[in-house]
């Protein structure tokens, strides 16, 4: 079966450090792919997304993901975290061709950034 | 213009009971989606609608849940009877039609059953 992996369960760091949050997916066909993020007290929403084209996309906040297709991942990045970035992420893949919509997520990694 | 909404936030029911929870998707979404996820596990696709008809179902666990969507707007999800494994967060999402389209998710209906 389909599945995806974030390699992180949790991550803390200091403010104004670097964050890389690990994601593969096991599946050799064309696929979307998203990272959500879950604010304490909110609902998930979407932080970027990569249908086709450039592997690098950029989504809000600072935040970017690369896409690499020969190693199945799409690794979610910024360059210096705040405070405010104290979340659950989710990395999750939409299979495409298979006539389905439904996502496959990761287990989540939870960010605590300290001030 | 209104988010996905979920009733209840949350829901504490005993094993053995029936508990229905309830979906409204963003007004003209035609796609309604229900997620679970588990205390430490991925969340999982339960379903999916498009309009009233059940698109996929693949992620159903088993016939104790039952989801409708008359009339192709809002949806509720019914659990009878309620077994401890049920407890969870689920999760609401709907999109437009479309490949391209992102899922817009609702807070989630907080599941625990003693």
């Amino acid at each position: 079966a389909q599945s995806v992996s974030q390699h992180n369960h949790h991550v803390i760091l200091s403010e104004a450090a670097s964050l890389e949050l690990g994601c593969n997916y096991s599946y050799g066909g064309t696929v979307n792919l998203f990272w959500y993020v879950q604010y304490p007290g909110q609902h998930l929403q979407l932080l970027l997304k990569y249908f086709s084209g450039d592997p690098l996309v950029k989504g809000i906040k600072g935040f970017e993901a690369e896409f690499i297709k020969s190693k199945f991942s799409f690794n979610l990045r910024k360059p210096s975290v705040q405070w405010s970035d104290t979340a659950e992420y989710f990395c999750a893949v939409k299979l495409m061709n298979t006539g389905f919509q439904k996502l496959v997520f990761g287990t989540g990694t939870r960010l605590l950034v300290s001030p | 213009e209104a988010g996905v909404t979920q009733f209840p936030s949350h829901s504490v029911i005993e094993k053995g009971q029936t508990v229905t929870l309830r979906c409204d998707p963003i007004s003209g979404h035609d796609n309604l989606y229900w997620y679970r996820r588990v205390m430490g596990k991925e969340i999982k696709f339960l379903l999916h609608f498009v309009k009233e008809s059940k698109q996929d179902e693949s992620g159903m666990p088993n016939n104790r849940f039952l989801a409708e969507r008359t009339g192709g707007t809002y949806s509720t999800l019914k659990v009878q009877p309620a077994e401890l494994e049920d407890s969870g967060v689920y999760f609401c999402a709907s999109s437009l039609t479309g490949a391209s389209y992102e899922q817009y998710f609702g807070p989630g209906t907080r599941l625990t059953v003693t």
